[in-house]
């Protein structure tokens, strides 16, 4: 079956700029987690969400990131103003269950100029 | 909270050898221990997983290991060939309750 989508695939921004990143989940999979990747390094955790509960945002780094699930399917990561350091793979991955496996998407590489 | 450490941070091995990585963590608490594969450009792909009932799982090449008295489990990979090449990702968890826990990588190479 399909697996996590993401979209776009590659982003090349400016400073300043916003960006919007797309996440496709699994059909019926309830909860769905976004990780900033930067180069050669591990994966940070930035948010969660699990069925219809409030997103965990203890993860995002500063009040410019923001995430929305709509309707308990596609998710989208907004970055606002962006900054070169915001520079980096952002995965996302969902889970049948919450806390359950995991299955990641292909990310979304963005490069702040 | 949750605190996954992974040993090493690179290991090359010659093709036909085995491979061992190491991950510890400290919540005693913890149930369930996936390990993924990031090949260069992907995102990670879950090779294997061991929950806190058993000690050991193998598929083909591949094994885990868990020792929850030490709080340790392993990846232990035999035979090695050059697509075993990536970055490989411990993770643990309590199941049900909080996101996984990762460690930070060991990148791999497996030189032919």
């Amino acid at each position: 079956g399909a697996g996590v989508s993401q979209s776009p695939s590659n982003k090349v921004t400016e400073k300043g700029k916003d960006v919007e990143l797309r996440c496709d989940p699994i059909s019926g999979h309830t909860a769905l987690y976004w990780y900033r990747q930067s180069l050669g390094q591990g994966l940070e955790f930035l948010i969660y969400f699990q069925g219809n509960s409030a997103p965990d945002k203890s993860g995002l780094p500063s009040d410019r990131f923001s995430a929305e699930r709509t309707g308990g399917s596609v998710s989208t990561l907004t970055i606002q103003r962006t900054q070169q350091e915001d520079s980096a793979v952002y995965l996302c991955a969902s889970s049948l269950l919450f806390a359950d496996t995991q299955y990641f998407g292909p990310g979304t590489r963005l490069t702040v100029l | 909270g949750e605190n996954v450490e992974q040993h090493p941070s690179t290991l090359s091995v010659q093709e036909g050898d085995s491979a061992v990585i190491k991950c510890t963590y400290s919540d005693s608490a913890s149930n369930y221990f996936p390990w993924y594969k990031q090949e260069l450009g992907k995102g990670p792909q879950l090779i294997i997983d061991i929950r806190s009932n058993v000690g050991e799982k193998k598929d083909q090449r591949i094994a885990v290991t868990l020792n929850k008295t030490a709080k340790h489990f392993s990846l232990h990979i035999t035979e090695t060939q050059p697509e075993d090449s990536a970055v490989y990702f411990c993770a643990a968890i309590e199941s049900g309750n909080t996101p996984l826990v990762f460690g930070k990588g060991t990148r791999l190479s497996v030189i032919a």
